[in-house]
């Protein structure tokens, strides 16, 4: 099955940039979205199609995919952007196509 | 309004069953593709299913399959979740998400989840 390596976390000083990392074999041939969640609460879409911003969603947010790398970006880091980011794919390249989240990343502002 | 509300968790004995139910409103559920996706207790999202929105299609999580059966019912607005055969790790939060109107679109609306206990 389709495999997505994030790193357990990341750390980040308020205003700098945030970069997310997820890892994949040739993840860039597919489309990736990215969850943020924070404690207790439901998942949120922060980015879908591997760059697109759902209404809402503040243009600090940012992704891109190439290669075997997807990468979520966060430009001008504030304290309520600390939180768990996930990604996700749609793997349809066996007999039984199924979606794919990656481990997460604890995103913590300094 | 989108609202996603869960409903049917709680405490179950190893080896039995539950239904969960999620009722949607503020938009036009015949139209989406539906999923359920659950988070162990300190653990990472896991997908378990989704459904396409006439229910032709449906696809599982390996761990899933044979034991849970996604469906819905577009004239009530319901997509639910039979779980047989429960096991100590089906445990988690369940939540519904609306998908898009084709995979692999994000889900973009989550309910806020309903909690299965396996456990003796």
């Amino acid at each position: 099955s389709y495999v997505l390596t994030q790193p357990p976390s990341v750390s980040v000083a308020p205003g700098k940039t945030a970069r997310i990392t997820c890892g994949g074999n040739n993840i860039g041939s597919k489309s990736v979205h990215w969850y943020q969640q924070k404690p207790g609460q439901a998942p949120v879409l922060v980015i879908y199609y591997d760059s697109d911003r759902p209404s809402g969603i503040p243009e600090r947010f940012s992704g891109s995919n190439s290669g075997n790398t997807a990468t979520l970006t966060i430009s001008r880091v504030e304290a309520g952007d600390e939180a768990d980011y996930y990604c996700q794919v749609w793997d349809s390249s066996s007999d039984h196509p199924n979606a794919v989240f990656g481990g997460g990343t604890q995103l913590t502002v300094l | 309004e989108v609202q996603l509300v869960e409903s049917g968790g709680g405490l179950v004995q190893p080896g039995g069953s539950l239904r969960l139910s999620c009722a949607a409103s503020g938009f036009t559920f015949s139209s989406y593709w539906m999923s359920w996706v659950r988070q162990a207790p300190g653990k990472g999202l896991e997908w378990v299913a989704n459904i396409k929105q006439d229910g032709s299609e449906k696809y599982y999580v390996d761990s899933v399959k044979g034991r849970f059966t996604i469906s819905r019912d577009n004239a009530k607005n319901s997509l639910y979740l039979q779980m047989n055969s429960l096991r100590a790790e089906d445990t988690a939060v369940y939540y519904c998400a609306r998908d898009g109107v084709v995979v692999p679109a994000g889900s973009d609306y989550w309910g806020q989840g309903t909690l299965v206990t396996v456990s003796s």
